[in-house]
């Protein structure tokens, strides 16, 4: 069945540090995929997406690229911020009969330290 | 563009206490509702999905049950909870059209003590 796997945090990283949180996922067809994002004592924002091999997503300096070669959607930023500390989670979409379509990584906590 | 409401943002249940979580939606009709819940450092399970009035489908077998009274009011509800129970529970909605992700509400925060 369709899964995704996604990086095991979690991730502290220095503020202005590169990241990458890395995504692999399982899916026959052709899914779309997101990141989403939880800041603190919140719900889940969409960050971004991708809905077809070679996209890429984009928002708030995040980006991932959607690889079907290598069924990847990894998440990169080349400068984080304190207020990017968050859980990120990776999910999947695919259309099919009956409605459980998203798919989701056990998400990945990033601290940003000043 | 719709939007999720959900109640209330926290709530603190002793065990054995019943439950009824409430989900409505605005801006859309005849939604796919989904609850879904977090547990503390874990990630997102998929409890139930709706497609429609009265139409529930378990993702796990669990002490939760969910209703569909209405098309955009989707309720999660115990006769009695567990301590298991605690966890961070959100509702979900797909805004329309093929991939495109879903739209959350923010979140209800439950201990059970």
């Amino acid at each position: 069945g369709d899964s995704v796997t996604q990086m095991e945090g979690p991730v502290t990283l220095s503020e202005e540090a590169f990241l990458t949180i890395n995504c692999t996922y399982t899916a026959t067809g052709y899914p779309s995929l997101f990141w989403y994002v939880q800041y603190p004592g919140e719900g889940l924002q969409l960050l971004l997406k991708a809905t077809k091999a070679d996209d890429k997503g984009s928002n708030k300096g995040f980006e991932a690229t959607y690889r079907k070669e290598t069924t990847s959607f990894h998440l990169e930023k080349g400068s984080v911020q304190v207020s990017d500390s968050a859980v990120y989670f990776c999910a999947l979409w695919r259309a099919q009969t009956g409605a459980n379509n998203l798919f989701f990584g056990t998400g990945t906590r990033l601290t940003v330290i000043p | 563009s719709q939007t999720i409401h959900q109640w209330p943002a926290t709530l603190v249940q002793p065990v054995g206490s019943p439950l009824s979580l409430e989900c409505t939606v605005e801006g859309t009709s005849n939604p796919n509702l989904y609850w879904y819940r977090q547990a503390a450092g874990r990630g997102l399970q998929l409890l139930f999905y709706s497609i429609g009035i009265d139409q529930i489908s378990s993702e796990v077998p669990q002490n939760l049950s969910a209703s569909r009274p209405q098309d955009r009011q989707f309720i999660l509800s115990s006769k009695k909870l567990l301590l298991s129970d605690s966890g961070f529970y959100l509702c979900a909605c797909p805004p329309g059209g093929q991939g495109y992700g879903y739209t959350f509400g923010s979140g209800t925060r439950l201990t059970v003590v």
